[in-house]
């Protein structure tokens, strides 16, 4: 199964600051089939970013996901105080699915 | 609106049966694959199983495989797990999630979950 590894573990930033979280995997992801969601405390996943690269419905145009391979990115132009949560990669390239460990980003 | 409802979550001894339900709304049920995802307490995203839209393609992970039984029924819009000889690492959240396609690829929507406890 791919193993996909998130970094760093904790992001501290403040509003207005630029995020940067990688994702990468243990093995090539087939076809750029890599998701990004993210988790608020007491909420369930929210689906940001799925072929690596598009915006899901709704989300604002300060989340953009790039990269292949084996290696990805979210990027959060500007910190919003909403955007401050958990975020977990996913590939679903190659069965099983599975997911990072996961990225929290923090106010500093 | 997509909505997606959990249920049947609870406490259970070890060695122990339950089965989740997910009653879901607003899209076309049949036109989806659907899968479960559960949540460890304090850690990270597990998928444990996925249907495809007509249940001719079925997955799970290793840590369930041969224990989890995941089904749907198309005209009553509901997924199913059937979970037998629950152990306590099966405690988590388990959610509902709704696939952006027909088969198995991300999670477009999600439920809000349903907790099952596996404790003695």
């Amino acid at each position: 199964e791919i193993v996909l590894t998130q970094s760093p573990g904790t992001l501290s930033l403040s509003p207005g600051e630029r995020a940067t979280l990688s994702c990468r995997a243990s093995q090539s992801v087939s076809s750029s089939y890599l998701a990004w969601y993210q988790q608020k405390p007491g909420q369930a996943p929210r689906l940001l970013i799925y072929g690596a690269s598009s915006r899901a419905t709704g989300i604002p145009d300060r989340f953009s996901g790039s990269g292949s391979g084996t290696d990805f990115t979210l990027t959060i132009s500007r910190l919003e105080p909403e955007d401050f949560a958990v975020y977990y990669c996913q590939q679903y390239g190659s069965s099983p699915q599975t997911f990072g460990g996961g990225t929290k980003v923090e106010i500093k | 609106e997509v909505q997606l409802v959990e249920s049947g979550g609870g406490l259970v001894q070890p060695g122990r049966s339950l089965r989740l339900s997910c009653a879901a709304s607003g899209f076309t049920f049949d036109d989806y694959a659907m899968h479960w995802v559960r949540q460890a307490p304090g850690k990270g995203l597990e998928w444990v199983s996925g249907i495809s839209w007509n249940s001719g393609s079925i997955g799970y992970a290793d840590s369930v495989k041969g224990r989890f039984t995941i089904s749907r029924d198309n005209a009553k819009n509901s997924l199913y797990l059937q979970m037998n000889s629950l152990r306590a690492e099966d405690t988590a959240l388990y959610y509902c999630a709704k696939d952006g396609y027909s088969s198995g690829s991300f999670f477009q929507h999600w439920g809000q979950g349903t907790l099952v406890t596996v404790s003695s």
